[in-house]
């Protein structure tokens, strides 16, 4: 079963910051939280993942609670093309290495 | 540097007959995952291999269902005596050889069995 748990579905319009939550109260000290995405049945896409610290790459960044039970997806000037299902995912590092999928965000962009 | 490619996109079959699903590993990348998703719901992983080795097969059904990663050539997923269930997307990831690396995944193959 998935370890996080995220909202069905979000709206965001065109050119604003999406901010995706994600609730990993469970989440112990060697995990990791990944995310990744599915645009319209197409094969997920990895977008970045962290530990504690904050996270940024050219797609997005990555924000961590101080006691890591939540974290938040950042996309800072959505596009249409942006439109998806976001995935939360928790993964540990002692040799599972998996991937959980839950239900995840379905994220539309509004033009 | 190439993806990881899936082929065929699109299979289809009839109740009963085999379908094998193939999938070519990014260059240099020596571990190979595989999940199923069926229609409306989200991705289940099925097996996970390394060259020549099946390391972790908990999600496989136990029946009809193998994998194989040989030293040379393409992961192939088979299916045999497949039945309606199996309609889905499969999806192919590989990451490179140590542990807790990033999994890409493929764009996926399409199963339909009339």
């Amino acid at each position: 079963d998935a370890k996080t748990t995220q909202p069905p579905s979000m709206d965001c319009a065109e050119g604003r910051a999406a901010n995706l939550p994600c609730n990993h109260s469970t989440i112990s000290g060697n995990e990791y939280v990944y995310w990744y995405r599915q645009i319209h049945s197409q094969g997920p896409q990895y977008i970045i993942h962290g530990l504690k610290n904050n996270e940024t790459n050219e797609m997005a960044s990555l924000i961590i609670t101080e006691d890591r039970k939540s974290s938040t997806l950042i996309l800072p000037h959505a596009t249409l093309r942006d439109t998806a299902v976001y995935y939360c995912i928790v993964r540990d590092n002692f040799g599972n290495e998996k991937l959980t999928f839950g239900t995840g965000t379905r994220l539309t962009i509004i033009p | 540097n190439a993806g990881v490619m899936q082929n065929p996109r699109h299979l289809v079959r009839r109740r009963g007959q085999e379908a094998r699903l193939r999938c070519s590993p990014m260059k240099g990348h020596s571990h190979v995952y595989w999940y199923r998703q069926l229609p409306e719901e989200g991705l289940k992983f099925m097996v996970y291999l390394q060259k020549e080795n099946i390391i972790d097969e908990s999600g496989m059904p136990k029946e009809r269902f193998s994998a194989e990663f040989p030293k040379e050539g393409p992961s192939i997923l088979r299916i045999q005596q497949v039945v309606r269930g199996d309609s889905a997307a499969y999806f192919c990831a590989s990451s490179p050889s140590q542990m807790m690396d990033t999994q890409y995944f493929g764009p996926g193959t399409r199963l339909t069995v009339l």
